[in-house]
């Protein structure tokens, strides 16, 4: 079965940095491009950026230009997404996915991540 | 970054039809398409549709998708409680080199 798998939720305190993963099975990872997708509560989604693992290939979104970094692992088959100084407004759900023909078509459950001062 | 346009809502009665919207420019949604992905509360998105009218395993034939120039479009037939969800199209700006959602419409089943 081809699925994401992220890590759990997360509590964190402005100024912290973090990093959240997803991991992929079923499929080779190292060929398929990953997204990662940022949702505020309540609100829709926003594309944050994109690698492909194979040879680490990555885009930003302008508005997450600078802000977070993208990386993969294909040894483990994983990507990550990290902060080295979190805010308030990084209060999200996060989500990856996994991109073919211009889709996202495999979803990861999704990552919670709390910021408060 | 810019996006694309959604209707906030729709309403229709059980077994009904509703046509959702998603409107875009000649660099994404008339360039390449649509895809369409469905999220209930409280899960992550799943996909109905991708490059206009391409179902992916397991979705209902009571979910199809078109485009007519810049408009893409989401047609669910025959309502059920369950279709109740949040929907966002998606697509690839070649401007932005970038990826784009809509602003999403949450359908809800009379």
């Amino acid at each position: 079965e081809v699925q994401l798998v992220q890590s759990g939720a997360e509590v964190k305190k402005t100024g912290e940095s973090l990093k959240i993963s997803c991991k992929g099975s079923g499929y080779s990872f190292s060929s398929y491009w990953i997204v990662w997708v940022r949702q505020m509560p309540g609100k829709g989604l926003e594309w944050m950026g994109i690698i492909y693992p194979g040879d680490s290939d990555t885009r930003y979104s302008p508005s997450f230009q600078g802000q977070v970094t993208i990386s993969a692992d294909t040894s483990i088959s994983t990507a990550y997404l990290q902060w080295s100084s979190l805010k308030a407004s990084d209060t999200a759900m996060y989500y990856c996915a996994r991109v073919d023909l211009d889709a996202f078509e495999i979803w990861g459950q999704g990552t919670m991540v709390t910021v408060s001062s | 970054q810019a996006g694309l346009t959604q209707p906030p809502s729709v309403s229709k009665g059980l077994r009904q039809t509703a046509t959702l919207t998603c409107t875009g420019n000649s660099n994404n949604v008339g360039n390449q398409g649509a895809a369409w992905l469905q999220q209930h509360q409280g899960h992550p998105p799943k996909l109905l549709s991708f490059r206009n009218n391409n179902r992916p395993s397991g979705i209902s034939e009571r979910f199809s998708a078109s485009r007519s120039g810049n408009t893409a479009s989401l047609t669910i037939t025959g309502l059920q409680p369950e279709d109740e969800a949040d929907y966002y199209c998606s697509a690839w700006d070649s401007s932005l080199s970038a990826y784009v959602f809509g602003t999403g419409t949450k359908v809800t089943v009379l």
